[in-house]
């Protein structure tokens, strides 16, 4: 099955510890993404990659990182989580936007994380 | 920078009755335009999306939308609402450059929460 999985689903931390959400997509999708989804905000994008390697800032990056060393994987980190960092996260990919005329992005079940 | 706009957070309907959800966007050039759904708990379903071909687009559900370009609208629309309609629903661009081509990013509205009265 065709799908975009994200690990934990739900996380309550403490400010300051170090944590890493996980995302993997089974579609050889180049294009993968994170977003953050606030209640009156809608869901905004946190970082983006392109392709394996190749990532690039959202909308709001503070406070985050991310890698891409292969292609299935673009994990999320929050190296110091602050309580302005809880919120409910979402994954997900795409085709190359470059090369076809629009991206349908699938989206991963989401991650709701609570920082104490 | 394109912006969406979804107007009205909260929209109520009876069981049978017409939903009529309202999305506007900024963009230069006109974007590809989507609509997801959202149900409790889960993550969001794409329901329909317009990628230049018929302005009228039909998705899963028996949902619809209409763009309008000089309106700058695409307006989610379903004749007869349904209790497992009851969700979020949002609206999302992805700009375009003038060749078409997709700069890969989605910008979402704010969402609507979309209730159903029996």
């Amino acid at each position: 099955e065709a799908q975009v999985t994200q690990n934990p689903r739900y996380l309550i931390t403490v400010t300051g510890k170090k944590l890493t959400v996980t995302c993997s997509q089974n579609m050889n999708h180049e294009y993968m993404s994170w977003y953050r989804q606030d209640p009156g905000l809608g869901l905004r994008q946190i970082y983006y990659s392109m392709n394996v390697e190749v990532t690039d800032k959202g909308d709001v990056p503070e406070g985050y990182k991310v890698s891409r060393k292969e292609k299935r994987n673009f994990p999320l980190i929050l190296e110091s989580p602050s309580p302005n960092q809880t919120s409910l996260y979402f994954c997900a990919s795409s085709l190359n936007p470059g090369l076809h005329s629009y991206n349908e992005q699938f989206f991963g079940p989401g991650t709701r994380l609570t920082v104490l | 920078a394109q912006s969406v706009t979804q107007l009205g957070s909260h929209v109520s309907v009876s069981e049978g009755a017409l939903v009529l959800l309202r999305c506007n966007y900024s963009s230069s050039v006109p974007p590809y335009l989507f609509w997801y759904v959202q149900y409790p708990n889960q993550g969001l379903q794409l329901l329909l999306k317009y990628t230049s071909a018929a302005t009228l687009v039909k998705g899963i559900n028996g949902f619809e939308a209409e763009f309008k370009k000089s309106e700058t609208s695409f307006h989610l629309t379903k004749p007869s609402a349904h209790m497992s309609d009851a969700a979020e629903y949002f609206c999302a661009v992805s700009e375009k450059d003038a060749g078409g081509t997709s700069y890969g990013k989605l910008t979402f509205g704010q969402g609507t929460i979309l209730t159903v009265h029996p």
